[in-house]
């Protein structure tokens, strides 16, 4: 059964940092790219970032870029999510998410087969 | 990159069948056969509907389809059941404005 559990969500002031983990189950990790995802309070979805399935390639939504870095431990089955400079408007829910595609499919099929139950981030004073 | 365009909400009764409409540019949506859809219940994760414009995952009820017309996609949901009742969410590959995805706004089915 493949599982991911997101951790590392908390309370944070504004201009401070995180860094959100995923821990993944039940597939080859290593085969596959992975995103997160994040949905603010009562909002839609929003996507912010990808890594390709051995780290050589990653994306960011325009909203974050320059602020988080996306990183993937293979050997620990790991996503994580490093973010700094945070604004209030990133408070959300941050989702983990399987792409379907990655070395098997040689390349990212851009849908999300699997989701964790997301961890909360609160950027307030 | 701006999301993609969904009505807010539709409603149908239990039997009937409903279409959800997803609108984006040539640039996402009308360039690539790359729309997924999401079924999200309150305080649960997404769940994958469709993927790639018209195919449905294992598991998923052959009531859901999908299909694209230009730069439009669709969710037609055949068959109305109360536990359709839900947000719905379409997905498109953006292109090479990010190398990522765009969402659409979300449209909550209301099941009379």
């Amino acid at each position: 059964e493949v599982q991911l559990v997101e951790s590392g969500g908390v309370v944070v002031q504004p201009g401070g940092s995180l860094r959100l983990s995923c821990a993944a189950s039940g597939f080859t990790f290593d085969d596959y790219t992975m995103h997160w995802v994040r949905q603010a309070p009562g909002k839609g979805l929003e996507w912010v970032s990808l890594i390709s399935w051995d780290g050589g390639s990653t994306y960011y939504a325009d909203s974050v870029k320059g602020r988080f870095t996306i990183s993937r431990d293979n050997s620990k089955n790991s996503l994580y999510l490093q973010m700094n400079s945070l604004r209030t408007e990133d408070t959300a829910l941050y989702y983990c998410a399987k792409d379907d595609g990655g070395a098997t499919t040689v390349t990212t099929r851009y849908y999300f087969d699997y989701w964790g139950q997301g961890t909360l981030v609160t950027v307030s004073s | 990159q701006s999301a993609l365009t969904q009505p807010a909400s539709v409603s149908g009764s239990p039997g009937q069948s409903i279409t959800i409409s997803c609108t984006g540019t040539s640039s996402d949506v009308g360039s690539y056969n790359l729309v997924s859809w999401y079924q999200q219940h309150p305080g649960k994760a997404p769940k994958l509907m469709i993927y790639e414009g018209s195919k449905r995952p294992s598991g998923v009820s052959n009531r859901f389809s999908g299909s694209k017309s230009g730069n439009t996609a669709s969710l037609t949901i055949s068959g109305l059941q109360a536990e359709d009742e839900a947000d719905y969410y379409c997905c498109s590959y953006a292109g090479s404005s990010t190398f990522g995805v765009v969402f659409g706004g979300g449209t909550k089915l209301t099941v009379l």
